[in-house]
């Protein structure tokens, strides 16, 4: 258990839909990363936030936002879906300065 | 920008016998971090190893050993000892140093364990 929970687990959804994903950090963490693995395009980085502030950004789609709140956990939610929106995505926290990533047991998303 | 390539995508190993994955990347820059990070079928992502570029000499842990060669860009992963619980799909991974500190990823090498 790496101390990084995300929720759900897993969820099923239709195309032209939102969803919102959570994630709870580990305790202390400020940095919550957000990464999307698929058939298509493998592990892919999609958005940082350090201490409720966006540092860095990847491949996200416009479609993509994401937030930190003020107790650290961030949400991405995921609109318009499409069917290649399904994928699993991970939620990995680290604290301040060069620390490993540690991830989150990832929520699948299966789009139809 | 620096991209991490992984030519094996498949791998077999007896149990017990020792098996190498094989990780390159290329960069630019002269400090970062390399990482190899298992997925068993669960799907959760285990760190296995790290190293600091920085480093000269190659990180162990326990069963898991790397090889690193920095001028030819090259950070091989050794399992010794297989064991059938190191089935799993492999993830090479780099990270620059300092603020931000995204991890890119390898396509993956998938590990089976013969008994």
């Amino acid at each position: 258990d790496s101390g990084v929970t995300q929720t759900p687990k897993h969820l099923i959804t239709a195309t032209g839909q939102r969803v919102t994903l959570r994630c709870s950090p580990r305790s202390g963490d400020l940095s919550v990363y957000w990464y999307q693995q698929s058939l298509d395009q493998g592990l892919q980085f999609l958005i940082q936030y350090y201490n409720g502030e966006e540092r860095a950004k990847g491949n996200i789609l416009e479609r993509f936002s994401a937030q930190q709140f003020p107790d650290l956990h961030s949400e991405l939610n995921l609109s318009s879906l499409e069917l290649g929106d399904s994928a699993l995505y991970f939620c990995a926290s680290t604290p301040s300065g060069d620390h490993e990533q540690y991830f989150g047991p990832g929520t699948r998303l299966t789009v139809t | 920008a620096q991209t991490v390539t992984q030519s094996q995508p498949e791998m077999s190993v007896q149990e017990a016998e020792t098996v190498t994955l094989s990780c390159t990347y290329d960069t630019s820059e002269s400090d970062y971090y390399l990482f190899w990070y298992k997925q068993p079928p669960s799907r959760q992502m285990i760190l296995v190893i790290r190293q600091e570029a920085y480093k000269q000499q190659n990180a162990t842990e326990n069963r898991f050993s790397v090889n690193f060669q920095k001028a030819a860009k090259s950070f091989s992963l050794k399992i010794s000892d297989s064991q059938l619980g190191d089935a799993a799909m492999y993830f090479c991974a780099y990270r620059s140093k300092g603020a931000g500190g995204k991890l890119i990823f390898g396509q993956g090498t998938e590990l089976s364990v013969k008994p």
